[in-house]
């Protein structure tokens, strides 16, 4: 059966320090892959989605860049953060060539000081 | 702007009572519908899917879709405290198979 991973779970950072937070995903080959931001108390906002290695399309213009450095690896990365960038941070996967399922990892709680 | 709305609450049911949480979208072109449940502080579950029109049932769960209005629902019977959570319907738009999601009802059951 396929699991997704994310880490850390939760991350405290200050104003203009880097990010990085990582997402796998077992037991799938190709996935589509997904980073979403969750406000408190918002809905998901798309940040970007992967179908394949080196394949990034992002959703909003941001401080944010996504990275796919293997088949199930999807990578989260800031150079500055900013207080705006507090939230939770969700990865989700979906199966290539089925239906439009996504599926959502534990989550990264980022809080920027 | 491709939308997904919902009522953000909260709804509060009676224990064993029948709780209906409503959708509606602005993509007619938008294939499949779900509906995730989100407990506090936790990441999104997939509970039901549905692509057809009519009511597809899944244990307490039934998902109602009506494309002609852009409408879909979810119905849970016999409510139980242990359902209470947000719940967010999400409708497929775009490419590279993306859903965008409503920003989700509460849903609070009373023991």
């Amino acid at each position: 059966s396929q699991t997704i991973h994310q880490w850390p779970a939760t991350l405290v950072q200050p104003v203009g320090s880097p990010l990085s937070l990582e997402c796998t995903v077992e037991g799938t080959s190709n996935p589509n892959l997904y980073w979403y931001r969750q406000a408190a108390g918002r809905g998901l906002q798309l940040l970007f989605y992967s179908v394949g290695i080196g394949q990034i399309s992002s959703e909003v213009p941001q401080n944010l860049s996504a990275s796919r450095p293997q088949d199930r690896q999807f990578i989260l990365s800031s150079k500055k953060l900013l207080l705006s960038d507090s939230g939770f941070y969700l990865c989700a996967w979906s199966e290539p060539g089925q239906g439009y399922e996504q599926y959502f990892g534990p989550g990264t709680r980022l809080t920027v000081t | 702007q491709k939308e997904v709305e919902q009522n953000s609450g909260p709804l509060s049911v009676p224990e064993g009572a029948i709780a209906s949480l409503n959708c509606t979208y602005s993509d007619r072109g938008s294939q499949s519908f779900f509906w995730y449940r989100q407990y506090s502080g936790k990441s999104p579950e997939l509970i039901m899917f549905i692509y057809s029109n009519g009511d597809k049932e899944d244990g307490r769960f039934t998902a109602q879709l009506n494309k002609a209005s852009q409408y879909v629902s979810l119905l849970i019977r016999d409510s139980q405290p242990s359902d209470s959570a947000t719940y967010l319907c999400a409708v497929n738009t775009g490419s590279a198979r993306q859903l965008t999601f409503g920003s989700g009802t509460q849903l609070t059951v009373l023991p």
